[in-house]
């Protein structure tokens, strides 16, 4: 079966760092994407990874362990903008099979 | 550049009547997808397509909802009848072929079947 696991809320405060985790479990594994998505708003990429190890882009990182089936989404210097739900995608089969199963979503709430 | 469009923004019918959702993907790609957004149950892939061949569809919930690709910068999402529990925000998405590509997300369609 696949499944998917976050956190479904978490609170930090304004400049702190937050970690967000997911683990999975699919029936194949071909890279991992996280997507923020605002109240009422598509959602938006953030991030992939498909080798194990940690992929910084600016205020936002995220580390995957295959062995593990386990990533997390880290966001520094939290602003009051990034209150948002941030969900964890995996794509489980290979070649043009770009299909991508989504986690329900971990909402954040950042305080000022 | 246009993103994904969606139309309607919002639609409210009444239970039993068609309803049909429209998507333009981004021009030059070539993969297409239908997701359905609730609380209860996140984000769920219906459809998708490749080069407008229906490539996945064991998403799609029952014999009442059908999709189409004619064409690579159009596709149609419809359900017949519709009941109130398909209430949800419908969105599409695309992207290229290949895993490594991100999605790219339409605004959505708000429905609301009463």
């Amino acid at each position: 079966g696949q499944n998917i696991d976050q956190p479904t809320e978490m609170t930090a405060t304004e400049g702190a760092i937050v970690q967000i985790n997911c683990t999975y479990q699919t029936s194949g594994f071909n890279g991992l994407f996280w997507y923020q998505q605002h109240a009422g708003e598509a959602p938006t990429f953030l991030s992939y990874n498909v080798l194990d190890g940690l992929e910084e882009k600016g205020r936002f990182s995220s580390f995957l362990s295959r062995s593990k089936g386990y990533s997390y989404l880290l966001l520094k210097e939290l602003q009051m903008k990034d209150s948002a739900s941030y969900l964890c995608a995996v794509r489980s089969g290979g070649g043009a099979t770009n299909k991508l199963i989504f986690g329900t979503g971990t909402l954040l709430a950042v305080q000022p | 550049d246009a993103g994904v469009i969606q139309s309607p923004r919002h639609e409210v019918t009444e239970m039993g009547q068609e309803v049909t959702l429209r998507c333009k993907p981004i021009s030059g790609h070539n993969s297409l997808f239908w997701y359905r957004q609730t609380m209860m149950r996140g984000l769920e892939l219906l459809i998708y397509f490749n080069n407008n061949v229906p490539i996945d569809d064991s998403g799609m919930p029952e014999d009442r909802f059908s999709a189409k690709m004619p064409n690579a910068s159009f596709s149609t999402l419809k359900i017949q009848p519709s009941e109130p529990r398909d209430s949800a925000v419908y969105f599409c998405a695309s992207s290229l072929v290949g895993g490594a590509y991100e999605q790219y997300f339409g605004p959505g369609t708000r429905l609301t079947v009463t």
